[in-house]
């Protein structure tokens, strides 16, 4: 039962570290997904790619976040420095994207983030 | 920009009895509607998904919804409710390139009595 997997499943760290976030989608998905959600703001998506290529990443702070997919079996988040309204559960959901249907998105188990 | 409401922050439910929850979303075009269930500690999963065609989708775990462009509505059912039904249930529009960019409602949580 192919899942995606994300490492670590939880995170406490101080104001200032940087915190990486890493996601294996499921093999033969051509589409990765990150999302974070919060009490306050409910589920966000950040970013998404195809094929490696961040397609939207209008919803992640530039400013201190980072997403990348070095190939096609990994894909990061990475936060420098880190603060505490970044507390949360990221989340990484992959996908296969084929035109014209609605990619069905598959959920990892998340990482919990707590910044101190 | 498009969004999602979910009413019902929580419902509670006797198991056996329906269930049924509302979400309504704000869209300019024709929408993307999911529907995703979340049991405590885990990722999302897809109960379902609306694209176009027949207006009552069936999903997986006897859920079904019903679109009504109207209504700006898709409302989430099930005949009768299982314990194992307990958990947050997310209702989603997709907008951009195969409604990919996914815009989440708050979400309901459901709680089944025995």
């Amino acid at each position: 039962d192919a899942r995606v997997t994300q490492t670590p499943r939880h995170k406490v760290t101080e104001m200032g570290q940087e915190v990486t976030m890493r996601c294996q989608p499921i093999l033969g998905h051509n589409t990765v997904f990150w999302y974070r959600q919060t009490m306050m703001q409910g589920l966000e998506l950040l970013a998404y790619f195809r094929n490696r290529a961040p397609l939207d990443d209008s919803g992640m702070p530039k400013d201190r976040f980072s997403a990348e997919m070095p190939d096609a079996t990994l894909a990061t988040l990475k936060i420098q420095p880190s603060e505490p309204r970044d507390s949360a559960v990221y989340f990484c959901a992959s996908g296969l994207m084929q035109k014209g249907q609605a990619t069905k998105q598959y959920f990892g188990p998340g990482t919990r983030l707590t910044v101190t | 920009a498009q969004s999602v409401t979910q009413p019902d922050i929580h419902i509670t439910v006797s198991e056996g009895a329906s269930l049924e929850l509302r979400c309504n979303y704000s869209y300019g075009a024709t929408p993307y509607l999911f529907w995703y269930v979340q049991s405590p500690g885990q990722g999302l999963q897809l109960l379902l998904k609306y694209f176009s065609g027949d207006t009552l989708v069936q999903g997986i775990k006897g859920f079904e919804a019903e679109f009504k462009r109207s209504q700006s509505s898709f409302n989430l059912r099930k005949p009768s409710v299982h314990w194992s039904d307990a958990a947050e249930y997310f209702c989603a529009v997709g907008a951009g390139a195969a409604g990919n960019k996914l815009t989440f409602g708050g979400g309901t949580r459901v709680l089944v009595k025995p």
